[in-house]
């Protein structure tokens, strides 16, 4: 059985803070990386997808992927409320479009 | 570039009975997706169609659920009859051609209670 393991928070941090978002995988063959941003009653929304080892970076964003350890994780600097949300990471099963995603971290920015 | 567009946006109804909703994908998006998340869970995938034809439909429960994609366009999953452990919100996502690898785009979702 294919996991995508992440805590479920919540996860607080103060405003302008960086906020430290992991996520653990199982099948050594994914190939790409995603983390999705669902305030509540809402769709989720691609903010990043990574496929290769290292750190990709886009605005306040950084995604960092490490394939031996099986781990994704999400920076976000200068934290802001309108940042709180739940954020679900996925991967894709190998050699398919199929993601398999966590069950989400609920993230807080207190003001 | 307009989104994906579903409907209805919610539906209430009695356990036993049917209920269809719509999706239409970003034009020019071969490969549409249907999802369903059950509160407090993440999204999972129930089929995969790339233009009309189905590639993925390993976990959709058949003995209640059918979708279709006629024309490799609008998309439409059907639920009959409807249980309890169906409430959930249904997600249609679509992406271009072999560009499945790089994320998808969900529309806003149905939101199904069955009661």
């Amino acid at each position: 059985q294919k996991e995508v393991e992440q805590n479920s928070g919540p996860l607080s941090v103060p405003e302008g803070a960086i906020a430290s978002l992991n996520c653990t995988y199982s099948d050594r063959g994914s190939q790409s990386f995603f983390w999705y941003r669902q305030y509540s009653g809402k769709s989720p929304e691609l903010i990043m997808f990574i496929y290769s080892n290292g750190d990709k970076e886009d605005g306040r964003f950084t995604a960092q992927l490490n394939k031996a350890s099986q781990y994704v994780s999400l920076l976000i600097r200068d934290s802001q409320p309108s940042d709180s949300a739940t954020y679900l990471c996925a991967v894709n099963i190998r050699g398919t479009y199929k993601y398999i995603f966590g069950t989400g971290t609920r993230l807080k920015v207190l003001a | 570039e307009a989104g994906v567009a579903q409907s209805p946006r919610y539906k209430i109804i009695e356990k036993r009975q049917s209920v269809a909703f719509w999706c239409n994908p970003i034009s020019g998006h071969a490969t549409l997706y249907w999802y369903q998340q059950i509160l407090g869970q993440g999204p999972k995938l129930l089929i995969q169609f790339q233009n009309n034809g189905v590639v993925d439909d390993s976990q959709l429960p058949k003995d209640r659920f059918s979708a279709e994609r006629l024309k490799g366009v609008d998309s439409t999953l059907k639920i009959q009859p409807a249980k309890l452990e169906d409430s959930a919100v249904y997600l249609c996502a679509s992406s271009p051609p072999g560009a499945g690898y790089y994320g998808y785009t969900f529309g806003s979702g149905t939101r199904l209670t069955v009661v």
